[in-house]
């Protein structure tokens, strides 16, 4: 089993739609997770981070997190086809363990 | 305001010809980290610096190197490139390893092409 599984897509939305990317981990220990998007060529850039069950938002992002179920998710709300990228879920462990990324998931929102 | 700035953005070398990447950042974070992807691949890390003190990945071929010489700069050196050293290299920094202060935060990345 991998220790960060994305789906990886591609996952093609309409544009305006919600868009609903998943996450999940294997070390019950993590700690810390955070969700980045990276276009093509480009370097990953940090959308949300989160740190406590339940839900965080910030503008059309809202990240979700489930400890119990080794879960995460995040949702783009209206979605537009800048939004069109490779989104990372990337979750650390405690004690200050590294940063491990999922295979990310390729979104494309169509206008 | 570039915060994590990585020079060249591009690079291209030869075969075996040694080749050094820079990283700088303004964030003044503890943190310093180097990881390599490529194509559809997820970032790979190589190794990291909490200030001075340097941390190998296990799985780090020994080609790779790095310097930390000050808190804001960070060097990687490829002692003798192949071909599957070909990939986006990518400078990241944080405030700590581990807490609310261990978020990454990236740089461009530097694309290295080796002919």
């Amino acid at each position: 089993q991998k220790e960060v599984e994305q789906n990886s897509g591609p996952l093609s939305v309409p544009e305006g739609a919600i868009a609903s990317l998943n996450c999940t981990y294997s070390d019950r220990g993590s700690q810390s997770f955070f969700w980045y998007r990276q276009y093509s060529g480009k370097s990953p850039e940090l959308i949300m981070s989160i740190y406590s069950n339940g839900d965080k938002e910030d503008g059309r992002f809202t990240a979700q997190l489930n400890k119990a179920s080794q879960y995460v998710s995040l949702l783009i709300r209206d979605s537009q086809p800048s939004d069109s990228a490779t989104y990372l879920c990337a979750v650390k462990g405690n004690q200050g363990g590294k940063l491990i990324f999922g295979q990310g998931t390729e979104l494309s929102v169509k206008p | 305001d570039a915060m994590v700035i990585q020079n060249p953005r591009y690079q291209v070398t030869q075969f075996g010809k040694p080749v050094t990447l820079s990283c700088s950042q303004t964030l003044n974070h503890n943190v310093m980290y180097w990881y390599q992807q490529k194509s559809s691949q997820a970032p790979k890390l190589l190794f990291h610096y909490y200030d001075k003190d340097f941390n190998n990945e296990a799985d780090t071929p020994d080609n790779f190197q790095s310097r930390r010489p000050n808190t804001s700069f960070c060097f990687l050196d490829i002692r003798s490139p192949g071909l599957g050293d070909a990939a986006m290299y990518l400078c990241a920094t944080s405030r700590e390893v581990a807490g609310g202060g261990d978020t990454q935060y990236f740089g461009p990345g530097t694309r290295l092409t080796v002919l």
